[in-house]
């Protein structure tokens, strides 16, 4: 019973690089949901997917951030040209179903995140 | 716009002790769920508990209990019994419209022996 995965652990990259973060949620979740964490902070919200739809990308910066969830395949959180404000931890998270409900669908379970430093 | 709120940024309490974190909320929504994550050094997020605006029943899971007061829009994390593993950071979050949570900023906890 495989929880939620998220590859790589660790992204080390250059200012100017692009980097891809990947999710695999839990078997029988099909709605994904990307975070960020700075250090010493909460998580803030950055999109929300289901399979081949963007549903919410309110968090998501306007410029150089995007996200994917394909039909087949994980999620991909990717971010071009980084800069150094782009270090931080990303969480995928993944949930049963959409709908606002009880703990069963409302429950959100989380990767082990991708801590990215940009030089 | 829908806020969480945690005002302990540390806590240090001795082992075998009952320890409560707290959490305040601020939403006009009529149906919320709040959430407790825990986060440990490694940095992992692991779901504690779940508290939905309509249940009429304080949570509980095990050794974690949400003392849920609706009126005063706050829902704090009971653990009982401390032990040294629960040493870590704590999350309180809501949900916000139909799946997104918002987070506090958290509460590092310490067990001491």
């Amino acid at each position: 019973n495989a929880g939620v995965m998220q590859n790589p652990r660790h992204l080390v990259r250059r200012r100017g690089q692009e980097a891809r973060l990947r999710c695999s949620p839990m078997k029988g979740h099909s709605h994904v949901y990307w975070y960020r964490q700075l250090p010493e902070e909460g998580l803030k919200f950055m999109v929300y997917l289901q399979k081949e739809n963007i549903i919410d990308e309110s968090g998501m910066p306007k410029e150089r951030f995007s996200a994917e969830f394909p039909k087949e395949g994980p999620s991909i959180l990717r971010i071009q040209q980084v800069v150094r404000g782009d270090s931080a931890a990303y969480f995928c998270a993944s949930s049963p179903r959409g709908l606002a409900g009880g703990p069963f669908t409302d429950t959100q379970y989380f990767g082990p995140g991708t801590r990215l430093t940009v030089l | 716009a829908q806020k969480i709120t945690q005002t302990q940024p540390g806590m240090f309490v001795q082992e075998k002790e009952a320890v409560t974190l707290d959490c305040t909320y601020d939403t006009s929504d009529p149906s919320y769920g709040l959430f407790w994550y825990k986060q440990p050094s490694s940095g992992e997020m692991i779901f504690l508990i779940y508290q939905g605006s309509y249940d009429q029943q304080n949570a509980t899971e095990g050794r974690y209990s949400l003392n849920f007061q609706k009126a005063r829009k706050s829902a704090n994390l009971v653990i009982s019994a401390s032990q040294l593993g629960d040493s870590a950071m704590y999350f309180c979050a809501m949900r916000q419209g139909a799946q997104k949570l918002v987070f506090g900023q958290g509460t590092r906890l310490t067990i001491n022996p």
